[in-house]
């Protein structure tokens, strides 16, 4: 049974219309993370939470916010999808420094 | 800035064939080095997550070693079959942080 869970599992976008991206979880860990890849490059950290602490990496551009309402679940929100944007976005979590569980991850196609 | 390397980028082996790929990372600060696969359209799994210079693991027919000092570590495939077809992603932490830093992968394609 899929532990995280994200929805979409693709998305298509128009340009400057802002997406959802939501992620899931029954394992009740602390730390829920996303990650940005692009093709064949390595995945990218965005944000991570510890519990309701946000922690944003410096190079992640404003577009990019997240919101964490409770322990299951957590949401990207990106603004203005710019065609840069197009990227798989990965969700995952972890109970502590330990190994990640990750989502199917949501492929965003921007038009 | 931190970098994680991983060679080759992609690799075709025969079914049957042994395989190694490599991971290099910053020995700095090392607090962990994790393996996970990627399977197209399934979500990354954790293979190994070493601590230990001279951590050595195994998971059936692959194996993982670690070097802290030196800022390396090597994932083997041993007969290698085709659901062996995957990316394999390493990724390190340092400081016992939270934050994990990927390479960009190693996509292995095994031929029948």
């Amino acid at each position: 049974d899929a532990m995280v869970i994200q929805n979409p599992r693709y998305q298509v976008t128009q340009f400057g219309k802002p997406v959802t991206l939501s992620c899931s979880q029954t394992l009740n860990h602390n730390v829920m993370y996303w990650y940005q890849q692009k093709s064949s490059q390595a995945p990218k950290l965005l944000f991570h939470y510890y519990d309701k602490d946000f922690n944003n990496e410096a190079d992640t551009p404003d577009n990019f916010q997240s919101r964490r309402p409770n322990t299951s679940f957590c949401f990207l929100d990106i603004r203005s999808p710019g065609l840069g944007d197009a990227a798989m976005y990965l969700c995952a979590t972890s109970a502590t420094a330990g190994e990640l569980f990750f989502g199917e991850g949501s492929r965003l196609t921007v038009l | 800035i931190l970098n994680v390397e991983q060679s080759p980028q992609s690799l075709h082996v025969q079914e049957g064939d042994s395989t190694n790929f490599t991971c290099s990372f910053p020995s700095s600060n090392f607090y962990a080095l994790h393996w996970y696969r990627w399977e197209t359209a399934k979500s990354p799994e954790a293979l190994f997550v070493m601590t230990l210079n001279g951590d050595e693991k195994k998971k059936g027919r692959i194996s993982a070693t670690l070097n802290t000092k030196e800022g390396y570590s090597y994932l083997y495939i041993k007969g290698s079959q085709p659901e062996d077809s995957a990316t394999y992603l390493c990724a390190f932490t340092m400081d016992s942080s939270y934050k994990l830093i990927f390479g960009s992968g190693t996509r292995l394609l095994v031929r029948p």
